[in-house]
């Protein structure tokens, strides 16, 4: 299987919105609504922040939002903030029951 | 306190092998499916298997460049998950996590090398 597709790198100013994508494909984010998304500062664990495409865990602040599209899902992070800059991963159950995950998004806030 | 913690690392020679456990405390494990996830230093990271709960079949599932050398198992009259790796390659160098949903332990390195 695969490793999902990410850009390597986004940046956007404070306040502002910023995308990263994940695609994938008919054998993974296309067949299941189980793609979940993972922020990773430097040197932690990672830490889930989006499950089952759209769901945010307790805890989660409302500027992180998922949503899907065919293969690709998307992971939109709203009025950006110095904190946010980290590591971001999509992940999505495969149709040969394992998971795959996409090469990581770093995001830098300018 | 939810949370998972895992035995230490170690450093271990090509073709030996090791085992890492992972004790979840603060909720009932035995209805969990427990993921290993692996991230080589400076790398992204890589799912390398699950355990389903008994109630699910217990049955695992691991990536293809760990079957056959990796094998997961659960104790859930320990909450305990295990990861034993054999045949270890240098490219098995990484930091091990051991996940369950929202619940990830802080990672274990492990380094293969002579």
């Amino acid at each position: 299987q695969s490793a999902l597709t990410q850009p390597p790198s986004v940046s956007g100013s404070p306040g502002q919105s910023v995308t990263i994508s994940c695609t994938g494909s008919s054998g993974d984010v296309g067949s299941f609504n189980r793609v979940s998304w993972y922020q990773q500062p430097p040197g932690t664990a990672p830490k889930l922040i989006i499950y089952e495409v759209t769901n945010r865990p307790s805890g989660v602040p409302h500027r992180f939002s998922g949503s899907k599209s065919g293969n690709t899902a998307s992971l939109t992070i709203s009025g950006l903030q110095t904190e946010d800059e980290a590591d971001y991963y999509c992940s999505s159950y495969t149709t040969i029951n394992t998971w795959v995950f996409g090469g990581g998004t770093k995001v830098t806030v300018l | 306190d939810v949370q998972l913690v895992k035995s230490g690392g170690n450093l271990v020679k090509p073709g030996g092998s090791f085992r890492l456990f992972c004790a979840a405390s603060g909720f009932n494990s035995s209805h969990a499916w427990m993921s290993w996830v692996r991230q080589a230093p400076g790398k992204g990271l890589e799912w390398v298997g699950l355990i389903k709960s008994q109630t699910d079949g217990g049955t695992t599932e691991y990536a293809a460049p760990m079957k056959g050398r990796f094998t997961i198992s659960r104790d859930d009259s320990k909450n305990m998950f295990y990861l034993q790796m054999d045949r270890l390659k240098i490219e098995d160098t990484a930091v091990y996590y051991c996940a369950s949903g929202a619940l990830w332990d802080k990672g274990t390195l492990v380094i293969v090398s002579s």
